[in-house]
């Protein structure tokens, strides 16, 4: 069965430093997502892109943030300048259609020291 | 700011017992409504969908939908210690151009207990 399938499974990095976070997508899905959730608290919608545009953004999603869909497979968030706070697992998910389920995969544990 | 609210739990049930989740929303003009299951450290699993007021059910899970008050529900039957997880609900909302998005409520931890 398709999966969505997130690299790495676990980021460390150092305040400050740029961390690209890595996902593929069902093959034939249209829409994609990413959204986060921190330790103990909700999983927060961060950002929607589609025909290789956002089309949705939530408060959270600043300039320090960023997405691409660099080929047909990959789509990417790039943070620029961690901080302490963008701790958290991050989710990437698809869908084919703008009404189907979304489907999660399985994370990037992102830890900034 | 549209909202999903559920009770944290634990909710802790015996097992073989019916587990009974609850959520409510804010957007009266939602219409898309999810149920997944976190294990911890995990990535949320879809469990079932509604659409329609009324009952849903797939194998041990049943979902329930009433609009009008705002309401869904997730009831689990022959509870498994395997069910137990974080259920979290979820509703789609529309932004501009059809566009939508996921908004999840807190979940709601349940322990199944042999």
């Amino acid at each position: 069965e398709p999966e969505v399938t997130q690299t790495p499974s676990h980021q460390v990095t150092q305040m400050g430093q740029e961390v690209i976070l890595r996902c593929v997508p069902i093959s034939n899905h249209l829409y994609f997502y990413w959204y986060r959730q921190i330790l103990g608290q909700k999983v927060e919608f961060l950002v929607s892109f589609y025909n290789n545009e956002i089309s949705e953004k939530s408060e959270i999603f600043d300039d320090q943030f960023s997405v691409e869909r660099p080929d047909g497979s990959n789509f990417t968030l790039k943070i620029r300048s961690t901080k302490l706070e963008d701790s958290a697992m991050y989710f990437c998910a698809s869908k084919l259609g703008l009404t189907d389920t979304q489907y999660f995969g399985p994370g990037t544990r992102l830890t900034v020291l | 700011q549209k909202e999903v609210e559920q009770n944290s739990g634990p909710l802790s049930v015996p097992e073989g017992a019916i587990a009974s989740l609850n959520c409510t929303y804010s957007d009266r003009g939602s219409q898309s409504f999810f149920w997944y299951r976190q294990y911890s450290g995990k990535s949320p699993e879809l469990i079932m969908s509604i659409y329609s007021n009324g009952d849903k059910e797939d194998g041990r899970f049943t979902a329930q939908l009433n609009k009008a008050s705002q309401y869904v529900s997730l009831l689990i039957r022959d509870s498994q210690p395997s069910d137990s997880a974080t259920y979290l609900c979820a509703v789609i909302l529309f932004f501009s151009g059809g566009y939508n998005k996921l908004i999840f409520g807190a979940g709601t931890r349940l322990a199944v207990h042999p």
